[in-house]
């Protein structure tokens, strides 16, 4: 069964540092999302994608956050400059149709440390 | 804004006995819901979603969910509980315009099963 995968599984980085959050989404999908969960929080939506352009952002989701689809199967999440508060899971998910009925399928996530 | 409230953030339950896990949703118009459930060191997994057709919704392992709009629900039920149940169950709503989709999730409830 096709799933989401996502690269590194942890990552550990100083405070400022820039880190790169990989995903590679199910390849018929269209739609793609970055969501977070802070540790004992819980899951909050961050950004969704479609067309190679941002649909929709929430407020954590400050100039210091970026996302892009570099080839046809690789979407990205980068921090230019990490804080301590970015400490977090970081989970990629993906789906076909960005309709509300639309089950959206969830990779396993990246633990980020920010020390 | 639409949400959800998961009502016990850890429920402890006996191999064989009834798992309940409630939900109650906030919605300005008719919800799509969704539970997922999230094994250690393992991404979300779709257990069940309902998206307006019938209110009682069947999902995988034994799970089900009734849609309750009097009752702003959406509980979860497995008639009885196995040890592989042990996980973290996360509600959540969609929100937004079609191709802007984002899932508002509960804070989690964290099921512990006792042998």
């Amino acid at each position: 069964e096709p799933e989401v995968t996502q690269t590194p599984s942890h990552q550990v980085t100083q405070m400022g540092q820039e880190v790169i959050l990989r995903c590679v989404p199910i390849s018929n999908h269209l739609y793609f999302y970055w969501y977070r969960q802070i540790l004992g929080q819980k899951v909050e939506f961050l950004v969704s994608f479609y067309n190679n352009e941002i649909s929709e952002k929430s407020e954590i989701f400050d100039d210091q956050f970026s996302v892009e689809r570099p080839d046809g199967s690789n979407f990205t999440l980068k921090i230019r400059s990490t804080k301590l508060e970015d400490s977090a899971m970081y989970f990629c998910a993906s789906g076909t149709s960005g309709s509300g009925r639309e089950t959206q399928y969830f990779g396993p996530g990246t633990r980020l440390l920010v020390l | 804004a639409q949400s959800v409230t998961q009502l016990g953030s850890h429920v402890s339950v006996s191999e064989g006995a009834l798992v309940l896990l409630r939900c109650n949703y906030s919605s300005s118009v008719p919800p799509y819901l969704f539970w997922y459930v999230q094994y250690p060191n393992q991404g979300l997994q779709l257990l069940l979603k309902y998206t307006s057709a019938a209110t009682l919704v069947k999902g995988i392992n034994g799970f089900e969910a009734e849609f309750k709009k009097s009752e702003t629900s959406f509980h979860l039920t497995k008639p009885s509980a196995h040890m592989s149940d042990a996980a973290e169950y996360f509600c959540a709503v969609s929100e937004g315009i079609q191709g802007a989709q984002k899932l508002v999730f509960g804070q989690g409830t964290r099921l512990t099963i006792n042998p």
